[in-house]
């Protein structure tokens, strides 16, 4: 089975930065997917991960460790934009996804 | 490029009728095709998996009879909720991945079903 855990929710000021933890216990595990998600919308790709390590792209970046079965997105020079829900989800080798509950993220200016 | 579709986007339908919903891939093809739901507030669940040409696969808990899936081909799969009840009101959205592509699946934008 597949159990992930991610904070309900983060409040962080504009300009600010923000760390969203994820851990996870899986079988299988073929890599690590951060998306976003405003409401109503569907998920947009932020990061995928598989090797242990950092991963940046741009004001995001995703780290991973597999031997803790952990994982992080950072999200740097937050804009009022950025107010969205964060989902964790992890890939098996069946190529099934399975998401985390979800952090909302809350921008204040 | 790897743009996913979904129609309609919004549908409100009577207890006791059924829904269709499409998923496209416009411009890849899509060797798997994924359905999710997504109560308020909460994530996405997985529902079913759908290969082109082969039966979908369906999680623990979701009835195979009530949500009936049809990947007849590599750009299209379509969900029936059958025999809807205010229960089945959610969030569905759909995913594809790509025949060229590893892990990456791309996602529909959702439709949002109301059951009254």
């Amino acid at each position: 089975g597949q159990n992930i855990d991610q904070p309900t929710e983060m409040t962080a000021t504009e300009g600010a930065i923000v760390q969203i933890n994820c851990t996870y216990q899986t079988s299988g595990f073929n890599g690590l997917f951060w998306y976003q998600q405003h409401a109503g919308e569907a998920p947009t790709f932020l990061s995928y991960n598989v090797l242990d390590g950092l991963e940046e792209k741009g004001r995001f970046s995703s780290f991973l460790s597999r031997s803790k079965g952990y994982s992080y997105l950072l999200l740097k020079e937050l804009q009022m934009k950025d107010s969205a829900s964060y989902l964790c989800a992890v890939i098996r080798g069946d190529y099934k996804l399975s998401f985390g509950a979800g952090t909302t993220v809350t921008v204040r200016a | 490029g790897a743009v996913v579709s979904q129609h309609p986007s919004r549908v409100i339908c009577k207890s006791g009728t059924s829904v269709k919903i499409e998923c496209r891939s416009l411009d890849f093809q899509a060797t798997t095709m994924f359905w999710y739901r997504q109560f308020p507030k909460q994530s996405l669940m997985l529902m079913a998996t759908s290969n082109e040409g082969s039966k979908a696969t369906y999680e623990q808990g979701v009835e195979k009879d009530k949500f009936l899936i049809n990947h007849a081909s590599l750009t299209l799969s379509t969900l029936t909720v059958t025999s809807a009840h205010p229960e089945d009101s959610s969030f569905y959205i759909c995913s594809a991945r790509s025949t060229t592509t590893d892990y990456e699946q791309y996602f529909g934008p959702g439709t949002r079903l109301t059951v009254t």
